[in-house]
């Protein structure tokens, strides 16, 4: 069974700045995805960004990137230029590509940001 | 293009009763997952459906199961209600190509359940 391990339960960061939340996670599978899922109050899920194990370039989207070490398992997400409305939980999750057909995301406990002004 | 639409968005039931929450799936996903999400447990996978057919089923009991409509609109149920059952249920759907579910996630925003 796999396994993910969010360490920072929560997080501060001063608006503009730089902040990187950590996870790592077990799996004896090759190929398998991972992802950064934030929730605001909303509750509503929304992906951040998505990482494929068999990528080795990290992902990037806009503010947001990954730290992929495939090795290591680990897997952490830089938010750069912290603005407000990135104050969340945010789950890091994997998903196994096992060719199942049927896939389930395992999640981490979460890290709560909060982003100061 | 619509998001997944997750009804009611709250809910509150007395031990004992049992209830039944929606999902509405993003239109030609055919995939539907749901999951848990309790302060002290965190987010578990409950099941997912496919063709109206359950796929796959997380660790929970009996007393929770689900279907899946022609229009891939799901249902989940949960009988008995506990207080531990007082959670709020996401779900998620997904495109599945070649009978695969893909790795794009779509979720609602959960129904929060109370049960007192």
């Amino acid at each position: 069974a796999q396994t993910v391990t969010q360490s920072q339960p929560e997080m501060s960061v001063q608006e503009a700045e730089t902040v990187t939340l950590s996870c790592t996670y077990d799996t004896s599978e090759n190929n398998y995805y991972l992802f950064w899922y934030k929730q605001p109050p909303s509750r509503q899920m929304i992906l951040v960004i998505r990482q494929e194990a068999y990528k080795q370039q990290n992902a990037t989207e806009n503010r947001f990137s990954v730290n992929f070490q495939k090795a290591a398992k680990s897997f952490s997400l830089k938010i750069s230029d912290s603005q407000l409305g990135d104050t969340a939980m945010y789950f890091c999750a994997f998903r196994g590509d096992s060719g199942a057909g049927s896939y389930q995301l395992t999640f981490g406990k979460g890290t709560k940001l909060s982003v100061i002004p | 293009k619509a998001g997944v639409t997750q009804t009611p968005r709250y809910l509150i039931k007395t031990r004992g009763q049992q209830v039944t929450l929606s999902c509405s799936p993003i239109s030609g996903h055919r995939s539907v997952s749901w999951y848990q999400q309790t302060p002290g447990q965190g987010l578990q996978f409950l099941f997912e459906y496919f063709s109206e057919t359950q796929r796959n089923k997380g660790n929970f009991p009996g007393r929770f199961s689900g279907r899946q409509f022609s229009n891939s609109r799901s249902e989940m149920n949960v009988s008995t209600l506990e207080l531990g059952d007082s959670a709020l249920y996401l779900c998620a759907s997904s495109l599945v190509k070649f009978g695969l579910t893909g790795e794009k996630y779509t979720f609602g925003s959960g129904t929060r359940l109370t049960v007192v």
